[in-house]
């Protein structure tokens, strides 16, 4: 699995837009980039993930870079309730994930 | 609604006594997890089996075993529970395909 690398904490203003960093260097051809957050004490939460071209869903955009060593997740609009703990990842398709640290984000009124 | 459904949701032990944790998917996935997560720490794999019928070493197994039902349940077991495994444990599950994991809500273990 690819190792990830995160900035431990961030804040946000509610209704600004959330950008997460995480860089994966060493992330391999066929490895994925994923991104799961967590709520107080709940289990992880799948948000989204890529390989090569950018992606968006109803919760947020993932952009790549072109080559792939590093990622940023996207919150368009964050509200308080998107304060969470938000993992990076890097895996394939088949195999397990292995979780760091994550970014605490604390969204502000 | 579908998911991943664990219980206990909390459990006190004893430090030697043994117990099970029960995880149950209904979404037909072929893999299944079990993560541990310490205070204030990322989620650590326990064990996994990718299909019905395998299971595999994670980062941490020293101290438990995991049992592979059916596809539908993976359980956890603690032979001789110890302190050190005071932890919030999580099962997950997955399809042999990009889309991501689905956890359980975890289970809150407390071994004195």
């Amino acid at each position: 699995d690819a190792k990830t690398t995160q900035p431990t904490s961030m804040d946000c203003a509610e209704g600004r837009a959330a950008n997460l960093p995480c860089n994966h260097s060493t992330i391999s051809g066929n490895e994925y980039v994923y991104w799961y957050r967590q709520i107080h004490s709940q289990g992880p939460q799948y948000i989204i993930h890529g390989l090569k071209n950018n992606e968006t869903n109803e919760m947020a955009s993932l952009i790549i870079t072109e080559d792939r060593k590093s990622s940023t997740l996207i919150l368009p609009h964050a509200t308080l309730r998107d304060t969470a703990v938000y993992y990076c990842l890097g895996g394939t398709s088949y195999g397990k994930l292995t979780f760091g640290q994550g970014t605490i984000l604390t969204v502000h009124p | 609604n579908a998911g991943v459904t664990q219980t206990p949701k909390f459990q006190v032990l004893k430090t030697g006594q043994s117990m099970t944790l029960q995880c149950a998917q209904d979404m037909n996935h072929n893999s299944m997890y079990w993560y541990r997560q310490d205070p204030g720490m990322g989620l650590r794999l326990i064990y996994y089996s990718a299909s019905e019928g395998t299971t595999d070493k994670g980062e941490v197994p020293n101290g438990y075993n995991v049992s592979r039902l059916n596809k539908r349940e993976f359980s956890l077991r603690l032979e001789s529970a110890a302190p050190s495994q005071t932890s919030v444990y999580f099962c997950a599950s997955s399809e042999v395909r990009p889309d991501g994991y689905t956890f359980g809500s975890g289970t809150r273990l407390t071994v004195v």
